[in-house]
């Protein structure tokens, strides 16, 4: 059980272009999600943290204008990178916090992950 | 702000040996730690969670150790396997995030 989905997995887009990440509760409600980015070599970096139904709150450094949260629901957090530039290329990874009911609530639970590349 | 160092960053050992990856971290006003293992270009696998209460976990061939006054953990393997090369994050928890090192990465080699 507790499982998160991410898609896609891999995307390669333009620069200039809009990329949305998709990540998913499978089977769980999730009270709140968060947003990572690693770059190769380094740890994971929050980006934002999302409750559902609320405005997304973002780390310090972090452009909420360009990494648009929308957490619509108990089971789905998507990320928009706007205007991708090849310096947001990374990965990244969401998590997922449970509402009790089918996985622990102290534990996140993290998505594969997706492989972002801006030409 | 809490941060988290692991030492060392990189290991490379003979199948068979046993061996401790290191942890620690800044403020020991910590709710959990966990240990996690990530495949390159993969998404993360908790190994070990140890609640602040606790002192240490064990998972098969991995027992952790949590020291929250010296803001210690430390991640043991046993007898280790070539499937063990990974690279294994320590990250932990405050109130709301979760705040993760750099990682060891470890290469077992047959």
């Amino acid at each position: 059980g507790a499982v998160v989905s991410q898609h896609p997995s891999r995307v390669i887009c333009k620069s200039g272009t809009s990329v949305k990440i998709e990540c998913r509760s499978l089977d769980f409600q999730a009270t709140t999600m968060f947003w990572y980015r690693q770059f190769p070599k380094q740890s994971l970096m929050l980006m934002a943290t999302s409750n559902e139904g609320s405005k997304a709150t973002y780390e310090q450094g972090v452009e909420k204008d360009k990494f648009l949260i929308n957490h619509a629901s108990l089971t789905l957090s998507t990320l928009t990178v706007t205007s991708a530039h090849p310096e947001d290329s990374s990965f990244y990874i969401c998590s997922a916090k449970s509402t009790g009911r089918r996985a622990r609530t102290d534990t996140q639970y993290f998505g594969p992950g997706t492989r972002l590349t801006v030409l | 702000k809490q941060e988290v160092t692991q030492i060392p960053a990189a290991l490379s050992v003979p199948e068979g040996e046993n061996l401790v990856l290191n942890c620690s971290f800044t403020d020991s006003a910590i709710y959990n730690l966990q240990w996690f293992r990530q495949d390159p270009g993969k998404g993360l696998t908790s190994l070990l969670l140890i609640q602040s209460s606790q002192r240490e976990q064990t998972s098969g061939r991995l027992n952790a150790s949590l020291d929250k006054s010296s803001g210690r953990s430390t991640l043991y393997i046993a007898a280790s396997q070539p499937g063990d090369s990974a690279t294994y994050l320590c990250a932990v928890s405050g109130y709301s995030t979760l705040t993760f090192g750099k990682g060891t990465m470890l290469l077992v080699s047959p």
